[in-house]
């Protein structure tokens, strides 16, 4: 069965202190990993695809990389503002996308 | 603004009865797609439509219904409505069927069912 993990469920870090969130993932041909971020009553704001092992993409303080069985998004010196839900997603084969339950970030001032 | 319009944004309606959420895609955008988001299950996928047809199903209940329009916006019907059914309903957009360049999601329909 395909499926997405993502680990820890909530993180709470220092303003400037860095980390790495973490997806695993089942699935039955990869077609495509996504990172997503959400903000409290708004709906996901999309950030990176990934499609094979190796990728790596960054965006301002973050990176995302990919290996075979896992997705890591690294926010380098966070800030207050970084502060929110990070959704893994992948794209199977049969095209039926699946979200993990996502890694609340809260970065302290 | 994401582009794609949800409406309405909050509804609080009572067990037994029928609602309709209603969905405009980004300009372009030919597929819509429904997700229930739920404080225990995280983001769970309903139903595709891509220009009109129906394209993949998830875990979506018999209760509900959805289909997209010749304009292409699409509305999710959700009937004989349970207490747990609330939950956040969101939609999301993009121009072909998959997901090479990610969903545009909307901001969400509120549901609460009491």
């Amino acid at each position: 069965e395909d499926q997405v993990t993502q680990s820890p469920e909530a993180l709470r870090l220092q303003e400037g202190e860095s980390s790495s969130l973490n997806c695993s993932y089942t699935v039955s041909g990869l077609r495509g990993l996504f990172w997503y971020r959400q903000d409290p009553g708004k709906g996901p704001e999309f950030l990176f695809t990934l499609y094979s092992a190796g990728e790596e993409k960054e965006k301002e303080r973050l990176k995302a990389t990919l290996t075979k069985k896992e997705s890591f998004l690294h926010i380098t010196a966070p800030k207050p503002e970084d502060s929110a839900t990070y959704l893994c997603a992948v794209h199977p084969r049969d095209d039926k996308i699946i979200f993990g339950k996502g890694t609340r970030l809260h970065i302290l001032p | 603004d994401s582009g794609v319009t949800q409406t309405p944004k909050h509804l609080i309606t009572a067990t037994g009865q029928r609602v309709t959420l209603r969905c405009s895609p980004r300009s372009g955008d030919l597929s819509v797609y429904w997700y229930q988001q739920s404080l225990d299950q995280g983001l769970q996928f309903l139903i595709q439509y891509y220009n009109g047809e129906e394209r993949a199903k998830g875990n979506i209940l018999e209760r509900f219904s959805a289909q997209q329009f010749p304009d292409l916006h699409s509305e999710l019907n959700l009937s004989s409505l349970e207490l747990g059914d609330s939950a956040l309903y969101f939609c999301a957009s993009s121009v072909g069927q998959g997901m090479s360049y990610g969903y545009t999601f909307g901001s969400g329909t509120r549901l609460t069912v009491v």
